[in-house]
């Protein structure tokens, strides 16, 4: 059964923190990986991943994929109180199905 | 950018009445999109795929004949949920990808708040 896991479920930090959200994912043919940003309504795409090891930015966030151990990384340096949201992490199979991990709910405190 | 727009946003109806959610691509064609469901505080849950010109596809315990979706266009697809029910009252967002696009990201709606009261 395809999967999506993320950790942690929720992180309270302060603002100027750095924080890494985590997802490791077990599925058959996968195609790529995802982030998104959830605030009140739908979730905005933050970056795709395909390939191991390189890695993609934007701005304060960045992220990498490692198709080795099977898992990716969103790191959020400076955080600010506008990053508080729900980071959602989903896989993309050649079933061109889109598995979400639960999410996690960042939050940060001035 | 490919923008997916959902309407309505938010809608309020009575038990046993049925209730239409349109998803529409506005600068691209879609043959498939992808309704999503979201219950409070959990991640988004598929529901179906639908297929333009053909019969969507549902994922496993989703009543096909409670969720129906119709994909007339190649730029709008619509699900009814009908005789709603309390249960039934969640957040739905459906999404779709610019397929000529390379490795294209799926786009959201917005969403759609149901209450059934």
């Amino acid at each position: 059964e395809d999967k999506v896991v993320q950790s942690p479920l929720s992180l309270v930090v302060h603002e100027g923190d750095t924080v890494t959200l985590n997802c490791s994912y077990e599925v058959t043919n996968f195609r790529s990986l995802l982030w998104y940003k959830q605030e009140k309504k739908a979730p905005t795409f933050l970056f795709m991943l395909t390939s191991s090891g390189i890695e993609k930015k934007s701005g304060r966030l960045s992220s990498i994929l490692d198709k080795k151990e099977l898992f990716s990384i969103l790191n959020i340096t400076a955080t600010q109180t506008g990053d508080s949201a729900i980071y959602l992490c989903a896989v993309r199979t050649g079933a061109n199905n889109l598995f979400f991990g639960t999410g996690t709910r960042l939050t940060v405190i001035p | 950018g490919a923008v997916v727009s959902q309407h309505p946003s938010r809608v309020i109806c009575k038990s046993g009445t049925s209730v239409k959610i349109e998803c529409r691509s506005l600068d691209f064609q879609a043959t498939t999109m992808f309704w999503y469901r979201q219950f409070p505080k959990q991640s988004l849950m598929l529901m179906a795929t639908s297929n333009e010109g053909s019969k969507a596809t549902y994922e496993q315990g989703v009543e096909k004949d409670k969720f129906l979706i119709n994909h007339a266009s190649l730029t709008l697809s619509t699900l009814t949920v009908t005789s709603a029910h309390p249960e039934d009252s969640s957040f739905y967002i459906c999404s779709a990808r610019d397929e000529t696009a390379t490795n294209s990201p799926l786009h959201f709606g917005n969403g759609t708040r149901l209450t059934v009261t």
